[in-house]
């Protein structure tokens, strides 16, 4: 079946502009999360949604992030006035388990890889 | 979340059982260990996890120690295709929202 996709694959933008990703999770899934990775480093936690309530934010950088899922289903990272510093993979992962399951295989998208120039 | 630490590289022979172990000496009662992987630039990649018993599944084992201090990740018969950088994660599961804090993982090199 289908898994979690994300778009666009890459995306380059000057500094200043406001760009929107997008993340496809798995249908059905109830959990979804938002991870950064930078080059050589494990992702690093960004947001988590249980159906469309997010539910934890406290990895977003600063106020320029933001994300919502506003039907439980697809979710949307937005980063405004986009710094070089934001430049890094950017990746979503769903779960079909609550977050608070003991359980809690999340299953990761290919990711979108945004470029700051 | 427990805070993991693993060896930053590994070395295993194509068809022997690779070991990588992790050491997380603060874990609490309730989190569990999870083992997750990242192939290239893939997405990871869920392998396994565990709280007290030892795990096996379709792709490896995971043995924990009865102090729960430290774990092993064993891969069998590692084939060229295992190798990757391996996470280990100790996770709150039913008291979390569920997030993972990636370390800096274990390059695992398979060689022929």
């Amino acid at each position: 079946g289908a898994g979690v996709s994300q778009s666009p694959r890459y995306k380059v933008t000057k500094r200043g502009q406001d760009v929107a990703l997008r993340c496809d999770p798995i249908s059905g899934h109830v959990s979804l999360y938002w991870y950064r990775q930078a080059l050589g480093q494990g992702p690093e936690f960004l947001t988590y949604f249980n159906y469309e309530a997010q539910q934890d934010k406290s990895g977003l950088p600063n106020d320029r992030f933001s994300a919502e899922r506003p039907e439980g289903s697809i979710s949307t990272l937005t980063i405004q006035r986009t710094e070089q510093r934001d430049s890094a993979m950017y990746r979503c992962a769903s779960s079909g388990a609550s977050g608070r399951s003991s359980y809690n295989e999340q299953f990761f998208g290919p990711g979108t890889r945004l470029t700051v120039l | 979340d427990a805070k993991t630490t693993q060896p930053p590289s590994m070395d295993c022979a194509e068809g022997r059982a690779a070991n990588l172990p992790c050491n997380h000496s603060t874990i609490s009662g309730n989190e569990y260990v999870y083992w997750y992987r990242q192939i290239h630039s893939q997405g990871p990649q869920y392998i396994i996890h565990g709280l007290k018993n030892n795990e096996t599944n379709e792709m490896a084992s995971l043995i924990i120690t009865e102090d729960r201090k430290s774990s092993t990740l064993i891969l069998p018969h590692a084939t060229l295709r295992d190798t990757a950088v391996y996470y280990c994660i100790a996770d709150l599961g039913s008291s979390n929202t569920g997030k993972l804090i990636f370390g800096q993982g274990t390059t695992l090199q398979v060689k022929p």
